[in-house]
């Protein structure tokens, strides 16, 4: 079965720190991908995507993630956390464009001052 | 733009009541989602609708939950009866292509 999975439910880094969240995928071909933050209260926001092209996408916040085909994966990282950045992050798959979308548990970020 | 739009944003309700959660979905976007979260269960999808047709709604708990989607601006969804298991955050999302989705503040629906 199709599926998304984020072995890590709960992170805690300390302020300037880097990050690396992780994401696998179990899909036949490569599918859409995606980060999602959520920051308390707040609906989600959208960090990053990829479709094709560079494995290395850039998002907002400062974020990055690489495509790793050979590893299924889409790992989430940032050079150095602000405590902003403290929220819980979904990575999310679509197989092909009119699929409906399949979100990860998510992993709670934790800053440290 | 303004983004989704969601009402109210919190609602406090008794077991038994009727709850009509609305959503504006962002113009132009012919995807409209309505998830639901909770710590128990995370994010889940309920329902979603392709140019104001429902699509999957494999993920409405039961009959008590409904949705309409009117028109391309406005959707609701409703339970009724509402029962307190019911208390979640609700969601709401809208994408021009069924992948890339923009969600809403959300609704805190507490069912006492």
């Amino acid at each position: 079965a199709q599926s998304v999975t984020q072995p890590d439910i709960h992170i805690t880094v300390s302020e300037g720190a880097s990050l690396e969240l992780r994401c696998n995928y179990s899909y036949g071909a490569t599918p859409y991908l995606f980060w999602y933050v959520q920051s308390p209260g707040q609906g989600l926001q959208l960090l990053l995507k990829y479709f094709s092209g560079d494995t290395l996408v850039q998002g907002i916040k400062g974020f990055e993630a690489e495509f790793k085909r050979s590893q299924s994966s889409f790992n989430l990282r940032k050079p150095s956390v602000h405590w902003s950045d403290a929220a819980e992050y979904f990575c999310a798959v679509v197989l092909n464009r009119d699929d409906k979308i399949i979100f990860g548990k998510g992993t709670r970020l934790h800053i440290l001052p | 733009d303004a983004g989704v739009i969601q009402s109210p944003r919190h609602e406090v309700t008794e077991m038994g009541q009727e709850v009509t959660l609305r959503c504006k979905p962002i113009s132009g976007h012919d995807y409209l989602f309505w998830y639901r979260q909770t710590m128990m269960r995370g994010l889940e999808l309920l329902i979603y609708f392709n140019n104001n047709v429902p699509i999957d709604d494999s993920g409405m708990p039961e009959d008590r939950f409904s949705a309409k989607m009117p028109n391309a601006s406005f959707s609701t969804l409703k339970i009724q009866p509402s029962e307190p298991r019911d208390s979640a955050v609700y969601f709401c999302a809208s994408s021009p292509l069924g992948n890339e989705q923009f969600f809403g503040p959300g609704t805190r629906l507490t069912v006492l």
